[in-house]
């Protein structure tokens, strides 16, 4: 079973504040992807990595970073934190012979 | 511009009636499809997909249609279930692609008893 683990599942943070979301995948896959997903909007890509050092900006990657140190590793960085960056956050893996996708739990993410 | 749409963002059924779930996509290069299910406070998980170059594709009571000159694929779900109910997103992708997958804004189901 493919297993994808975020570091937090609720997280509460200030306007400004500089915010680290992890996630750690345990198949060796090359591919990892961050998304938000916002109710009536569905899911949408932030950023994609496909190798270690490797990104690619997703739709809307405003706002936002990322770092791939380790292949296992993938990390979404708010710069400083604003309210509409209040949402569910995402952490996907790929299985890339059959194109599927596996998530992580979501971090539930709050800026007051 | 929203390549992968699902027009009804909510639908009920009854327990043991058919559940179809709807989704359009305005990309013709795509060639395979994916549904996802969500529940509250969990990441979505993988529940069927189909290849562009077939027209149906089944998993126990999961079925999935593809029309690709209408560009649309549907979901049935047959018999529905209360566990069912959940938040269902359609997606699409360019094989081989990174990956790189298309979400509609989702449909959220809710099965009554």
């Amino acid at each position: 079973d493919v297993k994808v683990t975020q570091s937090s599942r609720y997280l509460v943070k200030r306007t400004g504040e500089k915010v680290f979301l992890e996630c750690v995948q345990d198949m060796d896959h090359e591919n990892m992807f961050w998304y938000r997903q916002d109710p009536g909007l569905g899911l949408r890509l932030i950023y994609f990595s496909y190798d270690v050092k490797m990104k690619e900006k997703g739709d809307i990657p405003e706002g936002y970073s990322v770092s791939r140190e380790k292949k296992e590793r993938f990390s979404l960085i708010l710069e400083s934190a604003s309210t509409n960056q209040t949402s569910m956050y995402l952490c996907a893996t790929i299985d890339t012979p059959s194109d599927t996708q596996y998530f992580g739990p979501g971090t539930r993410l709050t800026v007051l | 511009d929203q390549q992968v749409k699902q027009n009804s963002p909510s639908l009920s059924v009854q327990e043991g009636r058919i559940s179809i779930l709807n989704c359009d996509y305005t990309n013709s290069m795509f060639d395979y499809f994916l549904w996802y299910k969500k529940y509250p406070a969990e990441g979505p998980t993988f529940l069927i997909s189909i290849s562009s170059i077939k027209d149906k594709n089944e998993d126990g009571r999961f079925t999935v249609f593809l029309n690709k000159s209408a560009k649309h694929l549907s979901l049935h779900i047959v018999p529905s279930q209360p566990g069912d109910s959940a938040v269902y997103f359609c997606a699409a992708t360019l094989s081989g692609n990174t990956g790189k997958l298309i979400f509609g804004q989702g449909t959220t189901l809710q099965v009554k008893p």
